[in-house]
């Protein structure tokens, strides 16, 4: 069974700052891993997407890597800004389903 | 391309009574659907996999009696909560497999059910 990890659960960090989310599964044999953004009951924006083969993608100041053999991927969100706030979701795509992480709540403090 | 929409965004409805809820895919036909549903703070979970013309896959734990699902086009399926109770109350997301070779998956805009 799937098991999908992110940490930290909650971040905050100032204006300005660069940093990275972190995603770990437990089986390697996946389609691809996604990775999205919820805004307070709201739906899920699809940010950036890394097949199985590929090992990274990056979208503006947004770079997601994928390591399948270790079970890991991170999110680096280069220069952050207080619009950057928001529950930021990692999905790992199986043969089966799409198994979502707990999410990372990121703050960003003006 | 590649939309997903919802209808209703928001529904509030009587403990007891049944609601409906629809999908559909707006620009691309999608064979399967995948309903989702969030509880506050917490993540998203399956509830059942849809395929255009056949039953639904229902995971475990999930009523399927309770949550029936409809797929009777290529671009909507449904989801009718039966008898629902103010523990049904959540956040309902919808999303459609697209057609590309990139096995992913085209999200609604979700449908928050209050049930009182």
């Amino acid at each position: 069974k799937q098991e999908v990890t992110q940490i930290p659960a909650a971040l905050s960090v100032p204006e300005g700052e660069n940093l990275v989310l972190n995603c770990s599964f437990t089986d390697s044999a996946i389609y691809n891993l996604q990775w999205f953004r919820q805004d307070p009951g709201k739906g899920l924006t699809s940010l950036l997407l890394i097949q199985s083969s590929q090992r990274e993608q990056t979208s503006g100041r947004l770079n997601a890597s994928l390591d399948k053999s270790s079970g890991r991927s991170t999110l680096y969100i280069a220069a952050s800004q207080p619009g950057d706030s928001a529950t930021y979701l990692c999905a790992v795509q199986g043969a089966q389903k799409l198994v979502f992480g707990q999410g990372t709540r990121l703050t960003i403090n003006p | 391309g590649a939309v997903v929409s919802q209808h209703p965004s928001r529904v509030i409805c009587k403990s007891g009574t049944s609601v409906k809820i629809e999908c559909r895919s707006l620009d691309f036909q999608a064979t399967t659907m995948f309903w989702y549903r969030q509880f506050p703070k917490q993540s998203l979970m399956l509830m059942a996999t849809s395929n255009e013309g056949s039953k639904a896959t229902y995971e475990q734990g999930v009523e399927k009696d309770k949550f029936l699902i409809n797929h009777a086009s290529l671009t909507l399926s449904t989801l009718t909560v039966t008898s629902a109770h103010p523990e049904d109350s959540s956040f309902y997301i919808c999303s459609a497999l697209g057609q590309g070779i990139v096995y992913e998956q085209y999200f609604g805009p979700g449908t928050r059910l209050t049930v009182t």
